[in-house]
């Protein structure tokens, strides 16, 4: 059974800093997997999507790489902003259908 | 719209009481998923459905739950006899086609006395 953990839980960095956030799964035959960004209260909003034939991919200041072999992903956010604190979740896409996610790692951004 | 919506975007009964919760995908994605958020929890699939049909219903945790598609657009998630464990938020997604990347709505948080 196909499991996705999230490390760490919760991060707190000071504005302008580089980050990366872990994401490491159990079965690495994946189709793809999405990063979003959930705020409180409200639905998720997809970040970056990457197939499973692919390394990374970049929208902006967030760059995620995809190492299916190990199991492992990471999102990377330049030069944070306090407008990037939030919770950030990961999930693959297994068979093509149902996400399976992450707990999500929270993080806060102070100016 | 340009989005996925969900109506309501909140909804409080009374357990034993029967609840609807509706999700309108983007226009001509033919995919549509049903997930359930609990606090501090990542989202759970529910059930998945192309076009009309439940492709994958192997996520409702019994049979208290279900969901219709009739005309391939429009999604209603249906619980029975609602339970306090029945509380989360639940969120729906779709995506142009199975596979692809999801879009997800603003949920419908339920919350059961």
């Amino acid at each position: 059974k196909q499991e996705v953990t999230q490390i760490p839980a919760a991060l707190s960095v000071p504005e302008g800093e580089n980050l990366v956030l872990n994401c490491s799964f159990t079965d690495s035959a994946i189709y793809n997997l999405q990063w979003f960004r959930q705020d409180p209260g409200k639905g998720l909003t997809s970040l970056l999507l990457i197939q499973s034939s692919q390394r990374e991919q970049t929208s902006g200041r967030l760059n995620a790489s995809l190492d299916k072999s190990s199991g492992r992903s990471t999102l990377y956010i330049a030069a944070s902003q306090p407008g990037d604190s939030a919770t950030y979740l990961c999930a693959v896409n297994q068979a093509g259908t149902a996400l399976i996610f992450g707990k999500g790692t929270t993080l806060s951004v102070s100016s | 719209g340009a989005g996925v919506s969900q109506t309501p975007s909140n909804k409080v009964t009374e357990k034993g009481k029967y609840v609807e919760l509706r999700c309108d995908p983007i226009s001509g994605h033919t995919a549509l998923y049903w997930y359930r958020q609990s606090l501090g929890q990542g989202p759970e699939f529910l059930i998945y459905f192309q076009g009309t049909g439940a492709a994958d219903d192997s996520g409702l945790p019994n049979d208290r739950f279900f969901a219709v598609r009739p005309e391939g657009s429009v999604s209603t998630l249906k619980i029975q006899r609602t339970e306090r464990g029945d509380s989360a938020v639940y969120l729906c997604a779709s995506s142009g086609q199975s596979g692809t990347e999801q879009f997800f709505g603003p949920g419908t948080r339920l919350t059961v006395l």
